[in-house]
C-alpha cells in the first residue's frame, strides 16, 4: 500500500514571492509521482509528472518538482508566483506494479498568493 | 470540445433515494475513475474500470456501485443515500498501455448534498 503526505495544508504567499510546497510518499516499490491543480469550481488539470530519468521535472505555468528518492519527496516549486496561481494543489502517486493506472492523492495543499 | 462531462453540476438529494451520478468521455480513454473529494482528505478512488465490461473497487466503496456498458460512459451509482456521502465527486480517465504512469484527465465534478 502506498500513502502521500502534503505537510501543509495552507500555504500563504505574497505575489512575486517564491514557493514551495512540499510532499512526501511512501511506498514499497518504485513509482510514478504527479501534480495536478485545482482552480475553484474545476476539475484537477496536471501540472507535471515524473515518470523516470532527469529527477528535475518542469511543468505548465512555471512550476517545477524534484523527485529525491532517498527521501521519498516530490516538492513543488516556483520562483515567482502571480495571483491567478491561487488554487488547491494535489500530490498523488502511482506504483509501477499498478496495471490500473490508480493513482493515490495526498491531502491537498492550498495556495493562496496575496497582492 | 473533447473531454469529460458529468451530470449533474449539483444535486440535493433526501437520504435513503437512489441517485445515479452521470459520466461520458469523448477520449476513447480505455480506463475510467470515480472519486470523491472531501476537505482535507483529498480524492478517495471510489471504483474504477480498466475497460469495457469490467470494474474495481477503490479504496471507499462502500455504499457505491458502478457499472462500464461501453468505453465512454461510466455511472455512479448510490442505492440509498446517506448524509456521509456528501461530497464533490469527480469521474477521470486515462489510457492503459502496458506500464502505468499515463495522465488521468477529470471531469468538472458533481456536487452532492445529502440531506
Amino acid at each position: 500500500a502506498q500513502s502521500v503526505t502534503q505537510l501543509d495544508s495552507q500555504v500563504p504567499v505574497f505575489e512575486e514571492a517564491p514557493v514551495e510546497l512540499r510532499c512526501n510518499y511512501s511506498s514499497s516499490v518504485s513509482v510514478y509521482l504527479f501534480w495536478y491543480v485545482q482552480y475553484p469550481n474545476q476539475g484537477l488539470q496536471l501540472l507535471l509528472k515524473y515518470l523516470s530519468g532527469s529527477t528535475l521535472v518542469k511543468g505548465i505555468n512555471g512550476f517545477e518538482a524534484e523527485f529525491n528518492k532517498s527521501q521519498t519527496s516530490f516538492h513543488l516549486r516556483k520562483p515567482s508566483v502571480h495571483i491567478s496561481d491561487t488554487a488547491e494543489y494535489f500530490c498523488a502517486v502511482s506504483d509501477l506494479g499498478n496495471a490500473g493506472n490508480m493513482l493515490t492523492f495526498g491531502g491537498g495543499t492550498r495556495l493562496m498568493v496575496k497582492p | 470540445i473533447a473531454g469529460i462531462t458529468q451530470a449533474p453540476t449539483s444535486q440535493i438529494l433526501a437520504a435513503g433515494r437512489r441517485m445515479t451520478l452521470r459520466c461520458t468521455q469523448d477520449m476513447r480513454h480505455n480506463a475510467m475513475y470515480w472519486y470523491r473529494q472531501d476537505l482535507g482528505l483529498g480524492l478517495r478512488l471510489i471504483h474504477y474500470s480498466n475497460t469495457a465490461g469490467t470494474t474495481g473497487k477503490g479504496e471507499v466503496p462502500d455504499g457505491y456501485s458502478v457499472s462500464r456498458a461501453n468505453t465512454d460512459d461510466f455511472p455512479l451509482t448510490l442505492a440509498s443515500a446517506v448524509p456521509s456521502q456528501t461530497s464533490v465527486y469527480f469521474c477521470a480517465s486515462s489510457v492503459i498501455a502496458g506500464a502505468s504512469g499515463y495522465e488521468q484527465f477529470f471531469g468538472p465534478g458533481t456536487r452532492l448534498t445529502v440531506l
